[in-house]
């Protein structure tokens, strides 16, 4: 397809484990951005990368977050030690041209629950 | 801090009324703005954007008003659909100019 595609759909992990959401961009978008949504609640930015760049990480909430993006592509966003506020729907997006001063096209989601 | 807020959570409009959804922003340096669409399980999807050097862009029913003097934004949506009932979602660019700052956003329900 053509679209932002994530996986998995829905994740069920158990506290203290580590979990890895990934990404596959629209192809050809240099832009890269992670968001988290709470239940009820607006999106959260986590990180974004463009190009060759040093990744904006200024959103992660804690260490336990980590994210990479190989190859200028696909992109994995990684939780160590998962805790159960960590549950949330992780959104991933692309973006042809740089910066947020364009249109973001999103993935599905990746539904994460921590019991 | 960089927020950006809603006036209502939930609008609830009969199926052919005009719908207004509002959006206050808080980064006067903001420079481009945009309204995404929330179904029920899925992501959002983009609706309509405007930069800082309009006060109004219209799209296929839908228009973007923007009031930089009291950092006020908000969507019109003409002749409002069942199809239109979602979570309507505010954004703006963080200070960086990397990020979309999201509101809560605000439930749309359309009823025939």
């Amino acid at each position: 397809g053509a679209g932002v595609s994530q996986s998995p759909s829905n994740k069920v992990t158990e506290k203290g484990k580590d979990v890895e959401l990934r990404c596959d961009p629209i192809s050809g978008h240099t832009a890269l951005y992670w968001y988290r949504q709470s239940l009820g609640q607006g999106l959260e930015f986590l990180i974004y990368f463009q190009g060759n760049s040093a990744p904006d990480k200024s959103g992660l909430p804690s260490d336990r977050f980590s994210a990479e993006r190989t190859g200028g592509s696909v992109s994995t966003l990684t939780i160590q030690r998962t805790q159960q506020e960590d549950s949330a729907v992780y959104l991933c997006a692309s973006s042809f041209l740089a910066g947020a001063n364009t249109e973001a096209f999103f993935g599905q989601g990746t539904r994460l629950t921590v019991v | 801090g960089e927020s950006v807020g809603l006036h209502l959570p939930t609008l609830s409009v009969q199926e052919g009324d005009n719908s207004i959804i509002n959006c206050a922003y808080s980064n006067s340096a903001s420079d481009y703005f945009i309204w995404y669409k929330q179904e029920s399980g899925k992501g959002p999807q983009f609706i309509i954007d405007i930069r800082s050097n309009m006060d109004k862009r219209q799209g296929q029913r839908v228009t973007v008003l923007l009031n930089k003097t009291v950092k006020h934004l908000s969507l019109q949506i003409a002749a409002t659909q069942p199809g239109d009932s979602a979570v309507y979602f505010c954004a703006e660019t963080n200070q960086a100019g990397t990020a979309l700052i999201f509101g809560k956003g605000t439930t749309l329900s359309v009823s025939s």
